[in-house]
């Protein structure tokens, strides 16, 4: 079973510059997340897709950060503009539906504001 | 006051050690508890994912969950230098949020 894959792998780019990260879940994977992870922490969810709807985007900036899920299976987040502290590794999960199921994560997106 | 409290560590232990991790938790509704290994560069790996109070164990790992305490715990027996890594805890409720820990850098010393 092929994992969560997402790309870019490592990003760098000026302050108020925009960004973009795309994911593609593992197959079947009704469930997927975005998570935001600054060095020295755990992982923060951003958001939180059930098929192609929000279920939980609380903790998103939603002045500058977006997310969609088209169609239900891959996802991009978006960064516009970013500042310094937007520094970190961003995250992907995914997992079937229901609260009891495990979430696999993708390796991440190390994004660097400067 | 964080919902997950980890122990921060940094742990180093010797090859073969038995190794302790912790953590508490305020959330009385959360019902699902996992343990992810994070290895440098790389994205969190479940390693233990268990539902309700007691011990759960699977080769060198055992997870045990005490909820009325609000606690939980990894044991890693016989540690591995390839045991080196960032441990997250991570708990979530039946509406199926998890919140992590900042986990715990564990380096074992052959």
């Amino acid at each position: 079973e092929a994992g969560v894959a997402q790309s870019p792998r490592y990003k760098i780019i000026e302050k108020r510059q925009s960004v973009a990260f795309w994911c593609n879940p593992i197959s079947g994977h009704a469930t997927l997340y975005w998570y935001q992870q600054i060095l020295g922490q755990g992982p923060k969810l951003l958001i939180q897709f059930q098929n192609n709807g929000v279920v939980d985007d609380s903790q998103l900036p939603k002045d500058r950060f977006s997310a969609e899920r088209l169609k239900g299976v891959d996802s991009t987040l978006k960064i516009q503009p970013a500042k310094l502290e937007d520094s970190a590794v961003y995250l992907c999960a995914s997992s079937r539906q229901g609260a009891g199921t495990e979430a696999f994560f993708g390796q991440g997106t190390r994004l660097t504001v400067v | 006051q964080k919902e997950v409290e980890q122990d921060p560590g940094p742990l180093s232990v010797p090859e073969g050690a038995i190794v302790s991790l912790n953590c508490t938790y305020s959330n009385s509704a959360f019902q699902y508890f996992m343990w992810y290994r994070q290895y440098s560069r790389k994205g969190p790996e479940l390693l233990m994912y268990t539902y309700s109070s007691g011990n759960k164990e699977d080769g060198r790992f055992t997870a045990q969950v005490d909820k009325s305490s609000k606690y939980i715990s990894l044991f890693i027996r016989d540690s591995q230098p390839s045991d080196s890594a960032t441990y997250l805890c991570a708990m979530k409720s039946s509406a199926g949020k998890s919140t992590f820990g900042d986990g715990t850098t564990l380096t074992v010393k052959p």
